[in-house]
């Protein structure tokens, strides 16, 4: 069955430190893998897909297919960063259509 | 910028009316769907449409129905409200090859029942 899971629900380092949100995904075909952030009382918000390769605020994220993987690093954290963050998975639900189905979420809180 | 505006932010309603959450979104989106957002749970997905008239269960669609007579509208709607529908609900769009692009959220709409 096609999972992804965020074994930390809460996650609190201080500022400047480095930050790592895991994610694990479980899934038969090719992943596509997304990280989608929520600031108190906004949105919710694409930060990061891995097809892109990008860096955006400083996170970035590498799909391991061997450890089907795709944790959310950044060197530096910042008290802004501070969020519920959630690692979603794009499935295939029948022909050219495809849902995420996400994980559970883990709240960073970074500490001044 | 493309837009998801869901109708209310906040709502209360009692148990047992019929409650009606909307969606609409500006971007010539196929896909729309309906989550809801419930501490510790995460994101669970209810309905989802890939097109006019057309509607898939989610994971979790047990009392609830939807309605898209309009590409641009999504419909969530509550039969007969219960307590345990308490929830924050998310609508969601996006172009067909979501695979790619993800998808845009609205900002919410915080149904209680009480």
């Amino acid at each position: 069955a096609q999972r992804v899971t965020q074994p930390e629900k809460l996650l609190s380092v201080f500022k400047g430190a480095p930050v790592e949100l895991k994610c694990n995904y479980s899934y038969s075909g090719s992943p596509e893998l997304f990280w989608y952030v929520q600031y108190s009382r906004q949105r919710l918000q694409l930060l990061l897909r891995h097809i892109s390769r990008e860096s955006i605020k400083g996170f970035t994220a590498d799909l391991n297919k061997g450890e089907t993987s795709f944790h959310l690093k950044k060197p530096f954290a910042q008290e802004e960063d501070s969020a519920m963050y959630y690692c979603a998975l794009s499935i295939n639900s029948g022909g050219s259509n495809y849902k995420l189905t996400f994980g559970k979420g883990t709240l960073l809180t970074v500490n001044p | 910028d493309v837009k998801v505006t869901q109708s209310s932010r906040y709502l209360v309603k009692r148990t047992g009316e019929k409650v009606f959450l909307e969606c609409v979104q500006d971007m010539d989106h196929e896909n729309m769907f309906w989550y809801r957002q419930d501490p510790g749970l995460g994101l669970r997905l209810i309905y989802f449409s890939y097109d006019v008239k057309m509607k898939e269960k989610g994971d979790i669609p047990e009392g609830y129905s939807v309605s898209r007579e309009k590409k641009e509208r999504f419909s969530l709607i509550l039969e007969s409200a219960s307590t345990n529908q308490t929830s924050m609900y998310l609508c969601a769009s996006s172009f067909r090859r979501v695979r790619v692009l993800g998808y845009t959220f609205g900002s919410g709409t915080r149904l209680t029942v009480v």
